[in-house]
């Protein structure tokens, strides 16, 4: 069974930049699966901030798209997520997330890190 | 962005009840819906992809159906461990959305 795990700071200042590094376990980050990262907040509920694929490859939601950079580390099976010029709108519960993806391209959170909380404020 | 709205937003049942739950779509997302499960303080769940596959491990007390725009979740037979939020997520199209969730509570 994957087990992902995210770590990072939990307080970051305004205008800062959040890091966090979700590390997995159990399953290899070149299989053929999409890493991703959602956030939960009280007032916009969950929103999917971007993935990434074993080759480098990205998608990122348009939203955040030009503040938010996702890498990853093969050699060290972790991705990380930084999202750059925070305010306090920025503060949520963020998760790591693995894609599983069938064979007619439906692709659904199947393995989830517990979350980390990341308040923005100085 | 392919906006999901839910409804309702909450409800209130008791066990042994059958539960629906409906999601709609701003456009047509064909099959590429999924549900997930929330309890407090933890991640979310899946319960049903693709509208209507159950997820390995999910009790079959848990139904999907739909396709295009509306889409249900059904829950038969309401048991302890299924008071939770329910939410639904396109996978249509970048960016994936989900939909504000329903809390199904005592």
């Amino acid at each position: 069974q994957v087990q992902l795990q995210e770590s990072g700071p939990g307080l970051v200042k305004p205008s800062g930049t959040l890091s966090l590094t979700c590390a997995v376990s159990g399953g290899s980050i070149s299989s053929n699966n999409w890493w991703s990262w959602v956030r939960q907040t009280p007032g916009k509920g969950l929103e999917w901030i971007g993935e990434i694929y074993h080759s480098g490859s990205t998608n990122h939601n348009p939203s955040l798209k030009s503040r938010v950079t996702i890498l990853l580390d093969k050699s060290n099976n972790q991705f990380f997520l930084t999202l750059s010029s925070v305010t306090a709108a920025d503060t949520a519960v963020y998760f790591c997330a693995r894609t599983q993806t069938t064979s007619w391209n439906v692709g659904y959170f199947d393995n989830w890190g517990p979350g980390t909380l990341v308040i923005v404020s100085s | 962005d392919i906006q999901m709205t839910q409804s309702p937003s909450s409800l209130s049942a008791s066990v042994g009840d059958r539960v629906t739950i409906t999601c709609r779509a701003s456009q047509n997302i064909y099959s590429f819906l999924n549900w997930y499960q929330q309890k407090p303080g933890k991640a979310p769940k899946v319960l049903i992809y693709a509208a209507s596959s159950l997820q390995s491990g999910v009790p079959s007390r848990f139904t999907g159906s739909g396709s295009g725009t509306d889409f249900t979740l059904t829950i038969s037979g309401l048991q302890p461990e299924d008071f939770a939020t329910y939410y639904c997520q396109q996978c249509s199209s970048i960016p994936f959305t989900f939909g504000p969730g329903t809390k199904v509570d005592i």
